[in-house]
Formats: structure tokens, C-alpha cells, sequence
């Protein structure tokens, strides 16, 4: 079973709209990460959290909010959705940050902003 | 800052042949940093496909390798005999090698295996 799940799978709203992507880990892990990727960039952070009620700023964090509710549940919201914020959409979780320590990925989020 | 360049956006190879995706990085600010490739199937989220945490190592998995190279800033990924089945995203990415949170991934190849 998926041990990071995504939802919804893929998103369409208007510019202005107010959009939330759902994350939902098993893994038991502390820390969870939302992600954006574009074409030509690597995948970029825009929020981070280290455990329920935590939240850190990522590296593209401009138009983003986000709530980890529970150890479990990492939200991303958008409230007044642009056209630059077309792109997938990434979260992951993992063990405290060590050496080499691995991410888990979810399927992805694809929200198209018209 | 820190980067991971990945120059081909697709490559395309023969089912059978091999594969080399290069890799390159820039650790300005990570003294030692970790190497990892990661691996995107269609429909499905990033895994790991392997990592090197010490420079001169080679790490392997599912008959890809790779080489830290601390010279050259490398860690290209090779294949000896690629399948239809390998047809993904690769991604190379960089962490910390103290332990910081922060993965710096590069802007991925597609792999097409053609049969």
C-alpha cells in the first residue's frame, strides 16, 4: 500500500481561485515536504514541516501556505491562485534529515491555473 | 548556492544498449555533500534508485551505477543494457552530508527505451 498519497491527482481552477492539495503519509515519519516542479527546473521546495503544527519556509515559499495538522497530514494551499502556480506537485516525507537519509514521494499533484 | 546540472532534458536509447546520463554538481556551501539518483515511473512519485554518501564510492541498484567523483564534481548514471522497462525521469539530487534537510535535485532526464 502507498505509503505517501496525494489528492486530488490533478487540478483545475481559475486565477483567483482557492485551491488545497492534500498530502498523507504512513511512514511514520516527522518530516514532510511540498514540492513544485516546471520544466528545465529541478524539483523545488516550498514548504517544509518537522512534526504537527510545525512549519518551515522552503525555497519558493511566495503565494503558498501550508498546515501539517498531524503527524499524517501536510496541506498546501493556494488562496488566490495564479497562472505562474501551474505545475506539479510533489510531497514527500522522511526520517530526521542524517546522512543519506532517503525522501518518500507521493504520486503528484498536476493544477493547471487558467 | 548549491546546484545539480543534468544537461540532457531526454535522451533515447536502444532496448539492449547502454546508458549514461551525466551529472554534475556545485556544493558551495556543503563541504561533503550526499549524492543520490532518484527515479520517476509514469503516474508515480520519485524513488530512491540509489545514493553514495563518500566520495570515491560507487553505489548500485537494479544493474544502474553511479561514481562519486569529488574531482570532477560527477555522478553520472550507467547502464550496461538498458530495457523497455527502464523508460522513466531521472533525477540526480545532492543533501547535506551533516545531516541538513535540504535536497537539491537537478531538472531530471527522461529515459525513452526504444524497442
Amino acid at each position: 500500500e502507498a505509503a505517501v498519497t496525494q489528492s486530488p491527482r490533478n487540478k483545475v481552477t481559475v486565477t483567483g481561485g482557492n485551491v488545497t492539495l492534500s498530502c498523507r503519509q504512513t511512514n511514520s515519519h516527522n518530516y514532510m515536504y511540498w514540492y513544485r516542479q516546471d520544466t528545465g527546473h529541478g524539483l523545488r521546495l516550498i514548504h517544509y514541516s518537522y512534526g504537527a503544527g510545525n512549519l518551515q519556509i522552503g525555497d519558493v515559499p511566495d503565494g503558498y501556505k501550508a498546515t501539517r495538522t498531524t503527524q499524517e497530514d501536510f496541506f498546501l494551499l493556494l488562496e488566490l491562485a495564479s497562472p505562474s502556480q501551474t505545475s506539479l506537485y510533489f510531497c514527500a516525507s522522511s526520517d530526521a534529515p542524517g546522512q543519506g537519509a532517503e525522501q518518500f514521494f507521493g504520486p503528484g499533484t498536476r493544477l493547471t491555473v487558467l | 548556492g548549491d546546484s545539480v546540472t543534468q544537461t540532457e532534458g531526454q535522451v533515447t536509447v536502444s532496448e539492449s544498449k547502454s546508458l549514461i546520463i551525466n551529472c554534475t554538481y556545485s556544493a558551495t556551501s556543503i563541504g561533503y555533500p550526499n549524492l543520490f539518483w532518484y527515479v520517476r515511473y509514469p503516474g508515480e512519485g520519485l524513488q530512491l534508485l540509489l545514493k553514495v554518501i563518500t566520495a570515491g564510492q560507487k553505489g548500485s541498484s537494479r544493474g544502474f551505477e553511479a561514481t562519486y567523483n569529488k574531482e570532477a564534481t560527477s555522478f553520472h548514471l550507467q547502464k550496461a543494457s538498458v530495457q523497455e522497462s527502464d523508460s522513466a525521469v531521472y533525477y540526480c539530487a545532492l543533501s547535506e552530508g551533516t545531516g541538513g534537510y535540504k535536497v537539491v535535485f537537478g531538472s531530471g532526464t527522461r529515459l525513452l527505451v526504444s524497442p
